[in-house]
Protein backbone atom coordinates (compact mmCIF):
# COMPACT_ATOMS: atom_id res chain seq x y z
CA UNK A 1 0.00 0.00 0.00
CA UNK A 2 1.33 3.48 -0.98
CA UNK A 3 1.62 5.62 2.16
CA UNK A 4 4.67 6.35 4.73
CA UNK A 5 6.58 3.47 5.97
CA UNK A 6 8.29 4.07 9.82
CA UNK A 7 10.75 1.82 11.44
CA UNK A 8 10.81 0.28 13.58
CA UNK A 9 7.28 0.59 15.96
CA UNK A 10 8.31 0.38 19.08
CA UNK A 11 12.27 1.13 20.87
CA UNK A 12 13.17 0.86 24.45
CA UNK A 13 17.02 2.65 24.88
CA UNK A 14 18.94 3.25 27.54
CA UNK A 15 20.20 6.74 28.16
CA UNK A 16 23.06 7.72 26.36
CA UNK A 17 22.43 5.15 23.48
CA UNK A 18 22.07 6.53 19.93
CA UNK A 19 19.77 5.53 17.20
CA UNK A 20 18.46 5.98 13.92
CA UNK A 21 14.42 6.04 13.12
CA UNK A 22 13.94 5.21 9.66
CA UNK A 23 11.03 6.76 7.30
CA UNK A 24 10.23 5.84 3.63
CA UNK A 25 7.76 7.25 1.44
CA UNK A 26 6.49 5.88 -1.83
CA UNK A 27 4.23 9.31 -2.89
CA UNK A 28 7.29 10.68 -5.05
CA UNK A 29 6.75 13.53 -2.62
CA UNK A 30 8.86 16.43 -2.31
CA UNK A 31 9.09 17.16 1.54
CA UNK A 32 9.23 15.23 4.74
CA UNK A 33 8.77 16.02 8.19
CA UNK A 34 9.62 14.58 11.38
CA UNK A 35 7.07 15.45 14.49
CA UNK A 36 6.56 14.21 17.97
CA UNK A 37 3.76 13.61 19.93
CA UNK A 38 3.57 14.16 23.60
CA UNK A 39 0.74 13.93 25.62
CA UNK A 40 -1.37 16.98 25.71
CA UNK A 41 1.02 18.78 23.55
CA UNK A 42 -0.24 18.18 20.10
CA UNK A 43 2.64 17.10 17.75
CA UNK A 44 5.63 19.45 17.12
CA UNK A 45 7.98 19.83 14.26
CA UNK A 46 11.50 18.01 14.52
CA UNK A 47 12.85 18.76 11.79
CA UNK A 48 11.58 18.90 7.81
CA UNK A 49 13.40 18.47 4.57
CA UNK A 50 11.61 20.85 1.82
CA UNK A 51 13.36 18.74 -0.66
CA UNK A 52 16.26 16.44 -1.56
CA UNK A 53 19.22 17.72 -0.06
CA UNK A 54 17.85 20.26 2.26
CA UNK A 55 16.91 19.57 5.38
CA UNK A 56 15.63 22.69 8.29
CA UNK A 57 14.83 23.01 11.64
CA UNK A 58 11.57 22.81 12.80
CA UNK A 59 10.37 23.50 16.55
CA UNK A 60 12.29 21.17 18.83
CA UNK A 61 15.53 20.56 17.37
CA UNK A 62 17.46 20.37 19.98
CA UNK A 63 19.15 16.41 20.32
CA UNK A 64 18.17 15.16 16.86
CA UNK A 65 20.00 15.25 13.47
CA UNK A 66 18.20 14.15 10.11
CA UNK A 67 19.41 13.07 6.94
CA UNK A 68 17.65 13.29 3.58
CA UNK A 69 18.99 9.82 1.85
CA UNK A 70 17.15 10.75 -0.87
CA UNK A 71 14.04 11.71 -2.25
CA UNK A 72 12.15 8.65 -0.85
CA UNK A 73 13.95 8.39 2.51
CA UNK A 74 14.08 10.65 5.41
CA UNK A 75 16.01 9.50 8.97
CA UNK A 76 15.90 10.97 12.12
CA UNK A 77 18.85 10.19 14.77
CA UNK A 78 19.60 10.60 18.58
CA UNK A 79 22.75 10.45 18.83
CA UNK A 80 22.59 10.27 22.86
CA UNK A 81 19.15 9.43 23.99
CA UNK A 82 17.85 11.39 26.95
CA UNK A 83 14.49 10.50 29.07
CA UNK A 84 12.91 14.01 27.67
CA UNK A 85 13.16 12.21 24.28
CA UNK A 86 10.51 9.98 25.13
CA UNK A 87 7.60 10.62 23.18
CA UNK A 88 6.17 8.89 19.66
CA UNK A 89 7.49 10.31 16.44
CA UNK A 90 5.95 10.83 13.59
CA UNK A 91 7.64 10.91 10.00
CA UNK A 92 5.20 12.85 7.08
CA UNK A 93 5.49 13.87 3.41
CA UNK A 94 3.79 16.28 1.17
CA UNK A 95 3.81 17.14 -2.24
CA UNK A 96 3.53 20.75 -3.55
CA UNK A 97 2.10 23.45 -0.78
CA UNK A 98 -1.14 24.82 -0.87
CA UNK A 99 -2.39 21.70 -3.05
CA UNK A 100 -1.37 18.54 -0.85
CA UNK A 101 -2.31 17.30 1.82
CA UNK A 102 0.20 15.83 4.36
CA UNK A 103 0.69 11.82 4.80
CA UNK A 104 1.67 10.46 8.63
CA UNK A 105 3.25 7.30 8.97
CA UNK A 106 1.89 5.25 11.92
CA UNK A 107 4.51 6.24 14.26
CA UNK A 108 7.15 5.21 16.10
CA UNK A 109 7.09 4.99 20.45
CA UNK A 110 10.31 5.50 21.77
CA UNK A 111 10.54 5.02 25.38
CA UNK A 112 14.52 6.10 27.10
CA UNK A 113 14.93 4.49 30.90
CA UNK B 1 4.21 33.37 14.72
CA UNK B 2 1.59 30.44 14.01
CA UNK B 3 -0.40 29.15 16.54
CA UNK B 4 -3.40 27.03 17.27
CA UNK B 5 -5.42 26.94 20.63
CA UNK B 6 -8.12 24.49 21.31
CA UNK B 7 -9.92 25.46 24.24
CA UNK B 8 -11.14 22.22 24.82
CA UNK B 9 -9.05 19.29 26.21
CA UNK B 10 -11.50 16.43 27.40
CA UNK B 11 -15.09 17.00 25.81
CA UNK B 12 -18.11 14.01 26.70
CA UNK B 13 -21.33 13.71 24.64
CA UNK B 14 -23.84 10.75 24.17
CA UNK B 15 -24.44 8.88 20.88
CA UNK B 16 -26.66 10.81 18.85
CA UNK B 17 -25.67 14.31 20.44
CA UNK B 18 -24.15 16.80 18.18
CA UNK B 19 -20.79 18.11 18.68
CA UNK B 20 -18.96 21.19 18.27
CA UNK B 21 -14.78 21.31 18.73
CA UNK B 22 -13.03 24.62 18.76
CA UNK B 23 -10.31 25.76 17.26
CA UNK B 24 -8.66 29.10 16.61
CA UNK B 25 -5.61 29.93 15.16
CA UNK B 26 -3.01 32.85 14.90
CA UNK B 27 -1.70 33.14 10.84
CA UNK B 28 -0.63 36.46 9.52
CA UNK B 29 -1.71 35.46 5.71
CA UNK B 30 -4.55 33.49 4.23
CA UNK B 31 -4.56 30.20 6.29
CA UNK B 32 -4.64 26.73 5.33
CA UNK B 33 -6.42 24.91 7.99
CA UNK B 34 -6.90 21.07 8.67
CA UNK B 35 -8.31 18.88 11.23
CA UNK B 36 -6.71 15.59 12.02
CA UNK B 37 -8.27 12.51 13.83
CA UNK B 38 -5.75 9.78 16.14
CA UNK B 39 -7.51 6.91 17.47
CA UNK B 40 -5.63 5.24 20.18
CA UNK B 41 -2.00 4.14 19.10
CA UNK B 42 -2.77 5.02 15.77
CA UNK B 43 -1.85 7.61 13.28
CA UNK B 44 -3.30 11.01 11.85
CA UNK B 45 -6.23 11.11 9.57
CA UNK B 46 -6.96 13.99 7.70
CA UNK B 47 -10.99 14.40 8.60
CA UNK B 48 -10.94 17.76 6.07
CA UNK B 49 -8.82 21.04 4.77
CA UNK B 50 -9.39 24.51 3.79
CA UNK B 51 -6.88 26.56 1.02
CA UNK B 52 -9.76 28.91 -0.08
CA UNK B 53 -13.02 29.36 -1.68
CA UNK B 54 -15.98 27.89 0.35
CA UNK B 55 -16.09 28.41 4.22
CA UNK B 56 -18.19 25.31 5.12
CA UNK B 57 -16.25 22.75 4.27
CA UNK B 58 -17.12 18.94 4.32
CA UNK B 59 -15.45 16.32 5.10
CA UNK B 60 -15.20 12.60 5.43
CA UNK B 61 -17.28 10.65 8.37
CA UNK B 62 -20.05 13.47 8.50
CA UNK B 63 -18.15 15.92 9.68
CA UNK B 64 -17.80 19.55 8.71
CA UNK B 65 -16.28 22.68 9.57
CA UNK B 66 -16.75 26.12 8.93
CA UNK B 67 -14.11 28.94 8.63
CA UNK B 68 -14.25 32.03 9.92
CA UNK B 69 -11.83 34.52 9.38
CA UNK B 70 -13.29 37.40 11.63
CA UNK B 71 -13.21 35.03 14.55
CA UNK B 72 -10.08 33.40 13.72
CA UNK B 73 -11.86 30.42 13.99
CA UNK B 74 -11.89 27.05 12.09
CA UNK B 75 -14.80 24.72 14.30
CA UNK B 76 -15.42 21.02 13.78
CA UNK B 77 -19.08 20.01 13.32
CA UNK B 78 -21.07 16.61 13.58
CA UNK B 79 -24.30 16.83 13.06
CA UNK B 80 -25.11 13.29 15.31
CA UNK B 81 -22.17 11.49 17.12
CA UNK B 82 -21.41 7.78 16.75
CA UNK B 83 -19.67 5.56 19.13
CA UNK B 84 -16.61 5.12 16.58
CA UNK B 85 -15.93 9.37 17.05
CA UNK B 86 -14.50 8.54 20.33
CA UNK B 87 -10.63 9.67 19.15
CA UNK B 88 -8.41 12.71 19.67
CA UNK B 89 -9.04 15.23 17.05
CA UNK B 90 -6.44 18.13 16.46
CA UNK B 91 -6.77 21.39 14.53
CA UNK B 92 -3.59 22.53 12.31
CA UNK B 93 -2.59 25.29 10.46
CA UNK B 94 -0.30 25.20 7.62
CA UNK B 95 3.01 27.66 7.31
CA UNK B 96 4.32 26.79 3.55
CA UNK B 97 7.77 28.17 2.97
CA UNK B 98 9.81 26.80 -0.01
CA UNK B 99 7.87 24.02 -0.92
CA UNK B 100 7.33 22.56 2.26
CA UNK B 101 3.96 22.69 4.44
CA UNK B 102 5.04 22.75 7.98
CA UNK B 103 1.84 21.98 10.41
CA UNK B 104 1.50 23.50 13.84
CA UNK B 105 -1.11 21.97 15.52
CA UNK B 106 -3.08 22.31 18.66
CA UNK B 107 -2.82 20.55 21.78
CA UNK B 108 -5.73 18.42 20.57
CA UNK B 109 -9.29 17.57 21.75
CA UNK B 110 -10.36 14.28 23.68
CA UNK B 111 -13.54 13.11 22.77
CA UNK B 112 -15.41 10.75 25.15
CA UNK B 113 -18.98 8.98 23.31
CA UNK B 114 -21.45 7.64 25.89
CA UNK B 115 -23.62 5.17 24.96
Amino acid sequence: NAGVTQTPKFQVLKTGQSMTLQCAQDMNHNSMYWYRQDPGMGLRLIYYSASEGTTDKGEVPNGYNVSRLNKREFSLRLESAAPSQTSVYFCASSATAGVSRTIFGQGTRLTVV
Amino acid sequence: AQSVTQPDIHITVSEGASLELRCNYSYGATPYLFWYVQSPGQGLQLLLKYFSGDTLVQGIKGFEAEFKRSQSSFNLRKPSVHWSDAAEYFCAVAATRGGSEKLVFGKGTKLTVNP
